[in-house]
């Protein structure tokens, strides 16, 4: 499968908990971008990041949130004691770069937090 | 004033009619557009994408842009029920770092048999 992987498509957690949700890029490319989608509303942008670096960050929430993407693996958003309001769809999208290269999606990862 | 403007709808039309789907911007430093169609419970799938104003076909889609009234629309020739989904327009400025996409709320498009 040469598209966007995301995983896991469901995460359940309770309130306080952690949730790490994962992304692997479409092969060839090397920018990564994480946007949320609440009930209701449409994609949010939330971070841009290309291999080690974070390249912006303007829609992330200041606090409990973070996201990383390493030399070797996926792309990781972490969201630190989970509340209720987190509950979204959280997808990736990855691109090769430039200004003339769409993005594209995978299929999201559902978060409920009980 | 929100930067993207979508009627959610929804949009409903029989099969085999001309869709037409729009969205208006605020933010004339958006110079990339896009439409991508997205299906309960799945990712955005990207339909179109173009960066200058005028036309754009691409099979039965057709995008068109007009930069100087902040205007896109996305055509649907020869509707089909498969085209029922909710389509999302999307737009970027030129980079500079910046290259997260702006959304519309989407729109949820019928076709009835």
């Amino acid at each position: 499968n040469a598209g966007v992987m995301q995983n896991p498509r469901h995460l359940v957690r309770r309130r306080g908990q952690e949730a790490r949700l994962r992304c692997s890029p479409m092969k060839g490319h090397s920018h990564v971008y994480w946007y949320r989608q609440l009930p209701e509303e449409g994609l949010k942008f939330m971070v841009y990041l290309q291999k080690e670096n974070i390249i912006d960050e303007s829609g992330m929430p200041k606090e409990r949130f973070s996201a990383e993407f390493p030399k070797e693996g996926p792309s990781i958003l972490r969201i630190q004691q989970v509340v209720r309001g987190d509950s979204a769809a959280y997808f990736c999208a990855s691109s090769p770069g430039g200004d003339n290269q769409p993005q594209h999606f995978g299929d999201g990862t559902r978060l409920s937090i009980l | 004033q929100k930067e993207v403007e979508q009627d959610p709808g929804p949009l409903s039309v029989p099969e085999g009619a001309i869709v037409s789907l729009n969205c208006t911007y605020s933010n004339s430093a958006f110079q990339y557009f896009m439409w991508y169609r997205q299906y309960s419970r799945k990712g955005p799938e990207l339909l179109m994408y173009t960066y200058s104003s005028g036309n754009k076909e691409d099979g039965r889609f057709t995008a068109q842009v007009d930069k100087s009234s902040k205007y896109i629309s996305l055509f649907i020739r020869d509707s089909q029920p498969s085209d029922s989904a909710t389509y999302l327009c999307a737009m970027k400025d030129s980079g500079g770092g910046a290259d997260g996409l702006t959304f519309g709320k989407g729109t949820h498009l019928i076709i009835q048999p």
